[in-house]
């Protein structure tokens, strides 16, 4: 069964841009939440959707925002980045949400400048 | 107060040594907690996951749960440098919504 997919894997940006990253979770599973690891804050969590929708979310400014399409796969959006958005965003997939059958992807790392 | 402390380390063990990695948590409400590893440039892996009081043995691996101290820890018999990487502990709290929190986590260097 193939892993969680993340798209792009690299992505360099400037201040002000947005972007939009993509997560393919694993086939059947349809819960999906996101992550942002930085080297100071560690992992944090930004928000979950489950079935199209936002179940859970993280202390992160309205910026950030998702959505999940009806094939589970997800997108998470950046807009007006900032310096300090420069992380690794990491998508983990799990079957109801349950954290014993989460899975991480490989993570995108961005880049602003 | 962070939610979720861990020592960040590096802690260094010899191979055959036992490591351990501890973890202390704020939420006095929280019941489910969990261990991933993290190599170097690689994504979270789930290892251990604990919810009542005691221990919880998964092959070289165990995990401690003392919910009164609110502090879980995790150890590793006969350490090999394979098991070389960040250990993050990460705690399911219900503060407004049901989220996981991780710690920073531990770098655990294994010496041959």
């Amino acid at each position: 069964k193939a892993g969680v997919t993340q798209t792009p894997r690299y992505l360099i940006k400037t201040r002000g841009q947005q972007v939009t990253l993509s997560c393919s979770p694993i086939s059947g599973h349809r819960s999906v939440s996101w992550y942002q690891q930085t080297p100071g804050q560690g992992l944090q969590f930004l928000f979950e959707y489950f079935s199209e929708t936002q179940r859970n979310k993280g202390n992160f400014p309205g910026r950030f925002s998702g959505r999940q399409f009806s094939n589970s796969r997800s997108e998470m959006n950046v807009s007006t980045l900032e310096l300090g958005d420069s992380a690794l965003y990491l998508c983990a997939s799990s079957l109801d949400g349950q954290e014993e059958t989460q899975y991480f992807g490989p993570g995108t790392r961005l880049l602003v400048l | 107060q962070k939610e979720v402390e861990q020592n960040s380390g590096p802690l260094s063990v010899p191979e055959g040594a036992i490591a351990s990695l501890n973890c202390t948590y704020s939420d006095r409400v929280s019941q489910s907690f969990f261990w991933y590893r993290q190599y170097s440039g690689k994504s979270p892996e789930l290892i251990m996951s604990i919810y009542s009081n005691g221990d919880k043995e998964d092959g070289r691996f165990t995990a401690q749960l003392n919910k009164a101290s609110q502090y879980v820890s995790l150890l590793i018999r006969d350490s090999q440098p394979s098991d070389s990487a960040t250990y993050l502990c990460a705690v399911l709290t219900s503060y407004n919504t049901d989220k996981l929190i991780f710690g920073t986590g531990t770098r655990l260097q294994v010496f041959p």
